[in-house]
């Protein structure tokens, strides 16, 4: 069975820190891997997709960058948060175009 | 660029109401529809998909049906519990790439 792990659970940052979340996926390989951004009580707004090892694309600007260093891995980082950065990430999987995709449990990011 | 319209932001039902959440989309292509299910403080888990003009989508007793003429795939059940209070998404994704979009979400408060 496929686990999707994200770390951490949950963040408080001050603004103009860095930020690195992490999103791990066990159990298939080679999966096409996605960022969501969540407002409080909002939509989701996909970041990045990535297709394969060091290759990520960028879906929309918002001061963040998405790495793939491995298969199964999947960074998010800024080196520099807004205030506006606050909200619940979501790390997610599809086996491929148009698939259905599988989300982990997320990390809630707090930016003071 | 493409687009999912849900119109209702809340809807509070009894339970064994009769629900429904409109979807419209707009979309160059032909794409696949999708509802997603989100519980407080989780990530989104899929109900169904279709990717075909009058495929219908089903589970847990909740079904809709693709309409390419209309250009909608509104959500249904017939009875409603109080474990279906959640907020459901409506999405979509475009044929060949791995862009998704997804409505603003309809919360469902169903009172026992």
């Amino acid at each position: 069975a496929q686990t999707i792990h994200q770390w951490p659970v949950a963040e408080i940052k001050a603004v103009g820190s860095p930020l690195s979340l992490g999103c791990t996926i066990k159990g298939k390989s080679s999966p096409n891997l996605y960022w969501y951004w969540q407002a409080t009580g909002g939509t989701l707004q996909q970041l990045f997709y990535s297709i394969t090892v060091g290759q990520v694309e960028s879906v929309v600007q918002l001061n963040l960058s998405a790495s793939r260093p491995k298969d199964d891995q999947f960074i998010l980082s800024t080196e520099k948060l807004l205030l506006s950065h606050s909200g619940f990430y979501l790390c997610a999987w599809s086996l491929g175009a148009q698939d259905t995709q599988y989300f982990g449990p997320g990390t809630r990011l707090l930016v003071l | 660029g493409d687009s999912v319209t849900q119109t209702e932001g809340q809807v509070a039902l009894s339970e064994e109401d009769f629900l429904t959440i409109h979807c419209n989309y707009s979309a160059s292509g032909y794409p696949t529809l999708f509802w997603y299910v989100q519980y407080p403080g989780e990530g989104p888990q899929l109900l169904f998909r279709a990717s075909r003009d009058k495929e219908k989508g089903s589970s847990r007793g909740f079904e809709a049906t693709y309409d390419k003429g209309t250009t909608s795939f509104h959500l249904r059940k017939a009875s409603v519990q109080e474990s279906d209070s959640a907020v459901y998404y409506c999405a979509l994704s475009d044929p060949g790439n791995y862009k998704y979009v997804f409505g603003a979400g309809t919360r469902l408060k169903v009172i026992a």
